[in-house]
């Protein structure tokens, strides 16, 4: 079936520190894959997308690159801020399927 | 535009009780979804509508029921309210397609107690 896995957290970071958040996917075929992020007390919100293989998404300083090789498709970035603080979750969409498969989120704390 | 908007923002039932969770969305979009959020669970999906006048049930469809009777519209119920269904609801709608971007509204905390 099709699935997302997602690093465990909480994790904990300083400011300017470098961030990696690990997601692998189970899906035959070619999905798309997705970070959504969601701040303190409101929805998720898109933060970057890939479509296809190779592909990297970017947003506000935040990259992932879609590998089929590993089906994954980690969250990284150079140097985070307390503000990135909140939780991350990642997605696949599939062909056929109606709805988005979602990874049971991490949570990501910066301190000054 | 507004986007996605959900009412009422909080609620507190007694079990037993029924109610009507209210989703809007101004962007035209036909797939619209119903999720609730537990602490250390995710996003769980209750159920969902691809169409104006569709549903189908998502994963955890149980003591809920949903209508689509307009586009615009997603109306979630809950029949006889049970301490289990306390959670944070959250509805969205999508862009078409496989790359389709979903938009979540802010958000609706229940408690029933």
């Amino acid at each position: 079936g099709n699935s997302v896995t997602q690093m465990e957290g909480p994790v904990t970071l300083s400011e300017e520190a470098f961030l990696t958040i690990n997601c692998t996917y189970t899906a035959t075929g070619y999905p798309s894959l997705f970070w959504y992020v969601q701040y303190p007390g409101e929805g998720l919100q898109l933060l970057l997308k890939a479509t296809k293989a190779d592909d990297k998404g970017s947003n506000k300083g935040f990259e992932a690159t879609y590998r089929k090789e590993t089906t994954s498709f980690h969250l990284e970035k150079g140097s985070v801020q307390v503000s990135d603080s909140a939780v991350y979750f990642c997605a696949l969409s599939k062909a056929g399927a109606n709805n988005l498969f979602f990874g049971t989120g991490t949570r990501l704390t910066v301190i000054p | 535009n507004a986007g996605v908007t959900q009412t009422p923002k909080f609620r507190v039932l007694k079990t037993g009780q029924s109610m009507t969770l209210l989703c809007a969305q101004d962007m035209n979009h036909e797939y619209m979804y119903w999720y609730r959020q537990d602490p250390g669970m995710g996003l769980r999906l209750i159920h969902y509508s691809v169409g104006e006048g569709t549903t189908a049930k998502g994963e955890v469809p149980d003591g809920y029921n949903v209508s689509r009777l307009k586009k615009q519209n997603f109306l979630l119920g809950l029949e006889s309210a049970a301490p289990s269904q306390t959670s944070v609801y959250f509805c969205a709608s999508r862009t078409p397609g496989l790359a389709g971007e979903q938009y979540f509204g802010p958000g609706t905390r229940l408690t029933v107690t």
